[in-house]
């Protein structure tokens, strides 16, 4: 099965951009969402299908995923945007789900 | 707005039998475009997807937990439930309930409750 690989930390200065990867060999056959997790909360849906946004959330996410490598970009970020972040694949046409093992994103 | 939440014992003994229900408000569990599921998370750990079921009865089971978990829906309750049988310290989680929304050959949870924490203790 799969194995995502994200680094597990990322650390960002306020107003630059933020990035997050996961890779796999061949990621960008699949496609990737991303979830942020704030300590103590439920995970939140940020970014489906490797580029969509729900509703609400703002335009400063985006995603892409080619080749190896999926990448969660978070411009502008701001102190509210700490939190660790997960992506998340399914194999055997959604019959298993696998997460990456999530990046703490720290805002200095 | 959908709303999810999540019940269960809290404390469950090792080899005992873990039983965790969600109820649904805010939309219908018969919803056809949605299903339901699991997602757990141990103490300082990542995210682990559990199971997903649809309001027929289709479940799809993560391979590692399969021999142990089931899930079901009461669709008159707007409830769906997780059994995980054989509980060992490993299983002490947060267990999350969610909308599991289906996109081409893939799921996502779109919608996620508050989160149980669920303890495996003697």
């Amino acid at each position: 099965s799969s194995i995502l690989t994200q680094p597990p930390s990322v650390s960002v200065a306020p107003g630059e951009t933020a990035t997050i990867t996961c890779g796999e060999d061949k990621i960008g056959r699949k496609s990737v969402h991303w979830y942020q997790q704030k300590t103590g909360q439920a995970p939140v849906l940020v970014v489906y299908d490797d580029r969509d946004r729900p509703s609400g959330i703002p335009e400063r996410f985006s995603g892409s995923n080619y080749g190896n490598t999926a990448t969660l970009t978070i411009s502008r970020v701001d102190a509210g945007d700490e939190a660790d972040y997960y992506c998340q694949v399914c194999e055997d046409g959604g019959r298993q789900w696998v997460f990456g093992g999530g990046t703490k994103l720290t805002v200095l | 707005q959908l709303q999810l939440q999540e019940s269960g014992p809290g404390l469950v003994k090792p080899s005992d039998t873990l039983s965790l229900t969600c109820t649904v408000s805010g939309d219908s569990i018969s919803n056809s475009d949605s299903h339901w599921g699991w997602v757990r998370q141990p103490p300082g750990k990542g995210l682990e997807w559990i199971a997903t079921i649809y309001h027929t009865g289709t479940t799809y089971y993560n391979a590692s937990l399969k021999s142990r978990v089931a899930l079901s829906v009461d669709a008159s309750k707007g409830q769906f439930s997780l059994k995980l049988i054989s509980v060992t310290a490993a299983d002490t989680a947060v267990y999350y309930c969610g909308r599991h929304r289906f996109s081409i050959n893939t799921f996502f949870v779109d919608y996620w409750g508050p989160g149980y924490l669920l303890t495996v203790s003697s």
